[in-house]
């Protein structure tokens, strides 16, 4: 069975440093790349990135500014969100999610982990 | 940043059909396939069509997609109140190179 299983809930303070992550299982986890997705209070879902855990090769919306930086460890089949400095605005849920590609047209995101609460206030 | 556009919400009566739309445009829906994912409050979203059309093993087939143009749309038939939920649409967009998602639709259950 897929898993993908979520570090806990984070309590920050502004100008913190964070790192989450997401651990995988039941599947080879250089086959599939990971996605991060983020929904802010009350908000939609919004694409943060993906990665190939095979090359560490990496995409970002460019239309999010400051934003986390993903990594993996593929020794643990586990990827990683990891912020230098938090804002109160990146406050939100995070979820990863595994990438399946057919071919050039088909994208989707097949499982997903629980979600990480993270909450940054002074 | 590319969305994609849905109405805000939708409802129905149990054992009726919903039909939730989504907007997009060439560089999305027009080249690549939909896909829809079902959040109910508090957890994480679940696949629920994903290649326009396509159910994951274990979706019931009263959930149906379909796409045309820059244009898709989900399908809930014989309503039921676990079915209320919040529905997102996505798909790759080849301008971003990367993933939009809709701006979702909260179906209730009357």
């Amino acid at each position: 069975e897929v898993q993908l299983v979520q570090s806990g809930a984070e309590v920050k303070k502004p100008g913190e440093s964070l790192k989450i992550s997401c651990r995988t299982s039941g599947y080879i986890f250089t086959t599939y790349w990971i996605g991060w997705v983020r929904q802010m209070p009350g908000k939609g879902l919004e694409w943060m990135g993906i990665i190939s855990p095979s090359n560490s090769h990496s995409r970002y919306n460019p239309s999010l500014e400051d934003q986390a930086i993903i990594s993996v460890d593929k020794s643990i089949s586990t990827a990683f969100l990891h912020w230098r400095s938090l804002k109160a605005s990146d406050t939100a849920i995070y979820y990863c999610a595994r990438l399946r590609m057919v071919g050039t047209t088909i994208y989707y995101f097949d499982s997903w982990g629980q979600g990480t609460l993270v909450s940054v206030s002074s | 940043q590319a969305v994609l556009g849905q109405p805000p919400s939708a409802s129905g009566t149990p054992g009726q059909t919903v039909t939730i739309s989504c907007s997009g445009s060439g560089s999305n829906i027009e080249s690549n396939t939909v896909n829809w994912y079902q959040q109910i409050p508090g957890t994480a979203p679940k696949l629920l069509i994903y290649a326009n059309t396509q159910r994951p093993s274990g979706v019931p087939d009263r959930f149906s997609g379909s796409q045309s143009g820059t244009s898709a749309s989900l399908a809930i038939s014989g309503l039921q109140s676990e079915d209320e939920a919040d529905y997102y649409c996505a798909a790759w967009d080849d301008s971003l190179n990367g993933f939009v998602f809709g701006t979702g639709t909260k179906v209730t259950v009357l």
